[in-house]
């Protein structure tokens, strides 16, 4: 069964930082492109950033760039998000998500989410 | 960047009605779109990809259509337990972008 798991959110003040990490498990974890989502309370999703199977290939949204950083270890079937220089408007719950290696560049499969708070 | 515009936000229909929601890209996509389907409380689910395309496991009331800058998802016979907020969003380039959602409700 694949698993998802999203662990590292919490309560952090502004301008603080903070590591999300996603365990994955029921799949050949570097076989896969992955992706993280956020979704702010009460509104849409919006895509954070994308990391090839490999992890040579990275993009960001506008809205993180130069203060996030996603990263991988395929050894340990892991996913990471390092946030930096955190603001209110990170707030928000975010997803690890699966984009499976047959080029249609979807997400088949999504974590359940950790909470990050941003507030001092 | 392309922006995704849904239409509409929220729909309230009958059980076993057809309700149809668009998306609609700012520039030509093909066929690079997604659905998802996200419960109250719950992370989202894929329902639809390349526009047109569903896996084993989605029922088969979802199905989706369109190409170029405008795409349809429709259920064509709603459940309540199709009561959820849907989202398309575009895999064409990136920033990958995602529609505003549309929240369907049972009348």
């Amino acid at each position: 069964e694949v698993q998802l798991v999203e662990s590292g959110g919490g309560l952090v003040q502004p301008g603080g930082s903070l590591r999300l990490s996603c365990a994955a498990s029921g799949f050949i974890f570097s076989n896969y492109e992955m992706n993280w989502v956020r979704q702010a309370p009460g509104k849409g999703l919006e895509w954070v950033s994308y990391i090839s199977s490999g992890g040579t290939t990275i993009y960001y949204a506008d809205s993180v760039k130069g203060r996030f950083t996603i990263s991988r270890d395929n050894a340990k079937n892991s996913l990471y998000l390092q946030m930096n220089s955190l603001r209110a408007e990170d707030t928000a719950v975010y997803y690890c998500a699966r984009d499976p290696p047959t080029g249609t560049a979807h997400f088949d499969y999504w974590g359940q989410g950790t909470l990050v708070t941003v507030s001092s | 960047d392309i922006q995704m515009t849904q239409s509409p936000s929220s729909v309230s229909a009958s059980v076993g009605d057809r309700v149809t929601i668009t998306c609609r890209a700012s520039q030509g996509i093909g066929s690079w779109l997604a659905w998802y389907q996200q419960k109250p409380g719950k992370a989202p689910e894929f329902l639809i990809y390349a526009a047109s395309s569903s896996q084993s496991g989605v029922p088969s009331r979802f199905s989706g259509s369109g190409s170029g800058t405008d795409f349809t998802l429709t259920i064509s016979s709603l459940q309540p337990e199709d009561v959820a907020t849907y989202y398309c969003q575009q895999v064409n380039s990136f920033p990958l972008t995602f529609g505003g959602g549309t929240k369907v409700e049972i009348k």
